[in-house]
């Protein structure tokens, strides 16, 4: 069964270091998202892309976070200078304009988890 | 996109049905009801949706009810590794939405 990859599974970084993490969205997907879950909290949502650009985002996605479709596979997320607070476990999700509703299952990654010392 | 209400928590026995409710009271009609799944720091897992009718797919049933204020996720025969938080979420169609979780609720299979 196709499913959504994440790499790596985990990554350490110092504050103030930029971080690139990659996501292979499942090979005929149309629409990638990044979410954040902090330890003990919700997901949270943080932006969507849909024919190479950005659909919506959230206002934690600032001026620090970038994304971008590099390839026909990959889906990176990119934060440039990261803080404290960013340590999280980071989800890729990807979906398809489904036949049979007008509607866009999300299918998630298995993270990737963002610690920040 | 609307406000759901789950219960915190709730316990099953292994083998029987886990009913989960979910309510959804400000539902507008083009909202469609997500449920998905989360096991312990795992991606969220797409469970089923549903508009209206009531659907069954090979994970789950939904049951909406005819208002469509409220609904009901069933596994049908819980098993230890259904131990996950659920999440229903209340979602406009159309392009690339945003998912918007909330606290979900803790189902534990207990043997």
């Amino acid at each position: 069964e196709p499913e959504v990859t994440q790499t790596p599974s985990h990554q350490v970084t110092q504050m103030g270091q930029e971080v690139i993490l990659r996501c292979v969205p499942i090979s005929n997907h149309l629409y990638f998202y990044w979410y954040r879950q902090i330890l003990g909290q919700k997901v949270e949502f943080l932006v969507s892309f849909y024919n190479n650009e950005i659909s919506e985002k959230s206002e934690i996605f600032d001026d620090q976070f970038s994304v971008e479709r590099p390839d026909g596979s990959n889906f990176t997320l990119k934060i440039r200078s990261t803080k404290l607070e960013d340590s999280a476990m980071y989800f890729c999700a990807s979906s398809l304009l489904s036949g049979r509703f007008s509607s866009y299952e999300q299918y998630f990654g298995p993270g990737t988890r963002l610690t920040v010392t | 996109d609307a406000k759901t209400t789950q219960p915190p928590s709730m316990d099953c026995a292994e083998g029987r049905a886990a009913n989960l409710p979910c309510n959804h009271s400000t539902i507008s009609g083009n909202e469609y009801v997500y449920w998905y799944r989360q096991i312990h720091s795992q991606g969220p897992q797409y469970i089923i949706h549903g508009l209206k009718n009531n659907e069954t797919n090979e994970m789950a049933s939904l049951i909406i009810t005819e208002d469509r204020k409220s609904s009901t996720l069933i596994l049908p025969h819980a098993t230890l590794r259904d131990t996950a938080v659920y999440y229903c979420i209340a979602s406009l169609d159309g392009s690339a939405r945003q998912l918007t979780f909330g606290s979900g609720t803790q189902l534990t299979v207990l043997p």
